[in-house]
């Protein structure tokens, strides 16, 4: 069964740093796509960035970008030059690659940047 | 930009009670989605759809009925509510899996509390 865990509850960071999250997955597929979510203070939810198993190169949107290290079945969202709108709730999630599948989300890790 | 509306955005109910939500997309979307969000627990699928007239379980379905009555409309149903369903619930959309563009659309939710 496919799992994602974010073990990161809550980060703090000042604007205009560096903000780190961590996400590990658990899949008996060997492809899968892995995504971000970001919810906002309003409730939205909205799409970030998405890395594809079979891909080498680590995405990048914008000021988000991904570390995906497939050895340790991790997926780590990397904003840089974060603004005080980056304060949010970020989702990990994943689809095995068998298709019709559903996304599988983590549990959320809530980002405040400060001025 | 792809339209999820959700109704209503605000429910209140008596255990033992009978509840729709309901969720319209007007984008032309092949799957559909209903999933819960509890504090701790991140986003939790219940069901989802792939076109009217499927139904596919999810992680959670237990207490919940849905049904895809077209492609624009997915509705679900709690039929005995209880309180452990109080719960901001999301309904989203997508194209599909596999394809480039991949992503879900999320509504803006439904707040649920069962009294």
């Amino acid at each position: 069964a496919q799992k994602v865990t974010q073990t990161q509850t809550s980060i703090s960071v000042m604007e205009k740093t560096t903000v780190t999250m961590d996400c590990v997955y658990e899949t008996q597929d060997s492809s899968y796509f892995l995504f971000w979510y970001k919810q906002t203070a309003s409730g939205e939810i909205v799409f970030l960035i998405r890395q594809d198993s079979y891909k080498k190169e680590n995405a990048t949107v914008g000021h988000y970008s991904l570390n995906f290290q497939k050895p340790k079945s991790s997926i780590g969202l990397i904003i840089t030059a974060t603004q005080i709108e980056d304060s949010a709730v970020y989702f990990c999630a994943m689809r095995e690659g068998q298709g019709g599948r559903a996304l599988i989300f983590g549990t959320g890790t809530t980002v405040s940047v400060s001025p | 930009e792809a339209a999820v509306t959700q109704s209503p955005r605000n429910k209140v109910t008596v255990t033992g009670g009978n509840v729709t939500l309901s969720c319209r997309q007007t984008n032309s979307h092949n799957y559909m989605y209903w999933y819960r969000q509890d504090t701790g627990h991140g986003l939790r699928l219940i069901h989802y759809s792939y076109g009217a007239g499927n139904l596919q379980i999810g992680d959670v379905p237990d207490g919940y009925k849905a049904t895809r009555t077209t492609q624009e409309d997915f509705f679900l149903l709690l039929e005995l509510a209880s309180p452990s369903q109080t719960s901001l619930y999301f309904c989203a959309s997508s194209a599909g899996t596999g394809v480039s563009n991949e992503r879900l659309f999320f509504g803006h939710g439904t707040k649920l509390s069962v009294l």
